[in-house]
């Protein structure tokens, strides 16, 4: 199986913090598609940001900053200023494109993320 | 706003009690997937369906079944509970699309005493 690992179960910072959450995947696939997933106290999984292995470019939303090194299998996650909402489990994901495996999420054990205020 | 809804959000039942968890989303979307989160596991996927009345196997689909009759509504089955089965149990719809992004319900947390 083609693994997604989030090397760091648990982190804990203080708010306005800088914290960098790591993912790691393997594919034998030549193109794929890559998700972070925030998953809140409440249990819902929100989405985060899907990125094409197509598109190297680093992306920016707010505070949130995702990091795409396909050279190293890499999609980090960084989050500037942590706040105390913040806190929650996060999960990084990928599924390959095309043949039967469509919507097939293949997702990393997830990080417990905590901001301290 | 896409919705997915889960019937329960807590669930005990015994060893042995047949189990219905169902899943309904109001976007018409063709895929539905039910995963199980377990701590250090993270999601994996138990059975996906892209269309009513079609069905694939996840990953862990043993000990499970699942039903799509209408294409809003997703049924997982645990013929014969298990307590290895206890688990937090979430399912997920998308457009059939390759790029959709898969929405998620707020999970059903399930013992299985």
């Amino acid at each position: 199986a083609q693994k997604v690992t989030q090397a760091q179960t648990e982190i804990s910072v203080v708010e306005k913090e800088d914290v960098t959450l790591d993912c790691v995947y393997e594919t034998r696939d030549t193109t794929y598609y890559l998700f972070w997933y925030k998953q809140p106290p409440s249990g819902e999984l929100v989405f985060l940001i899907r990125r094409n292995s197509f598109d190297e470019q680093n992306e920016i939303s707010g505070r949130y900053s995702w990091n795409f090194q396909k050279s190293t299998s890499s999609f980090n996650f960084t989050i500037t200023a942590s706040q105390v909402v913040d806190s929650a489990v996060y999960f990084c994901a990928r599924r390959p494109t095309g043949g039967t495996s469509y919507g097939k999420l293949t997702f990393g054990q997830g990080t417990i993320l905590t901001v301290h205020p | 706003d896409v919705k997915v809804t889960q019937s329960s959000r807590y669930l005990v039942k015994r060893t042995g009690e047949k189990v219905f968890l169902e899943c309904v989303q109001d976007m018409d979307h063709e895929n539905m997937f039910w995963y199980r989160q377990d701590p250090g596991l993270g999601l994996r996927l138990i059975y996906f369906s892209y269309d009513v009345k079609m069905k694939e196997k996840g990953d862990i689909p043993e000990g499970y079944s699942v039903s799509r009759e209408k294409k809003e509504r997703f049924s997982l089955i645990l013929e014969s509970a298990s307590t290895n089965q206890t688990s937090m149990y979430l399912c997920a719809s998308s457009y059939l699309e390759e790029q959709e992004t898969q929405y998620f319900g707020p999970g059903t947390r399930l013992l299985v005493l």
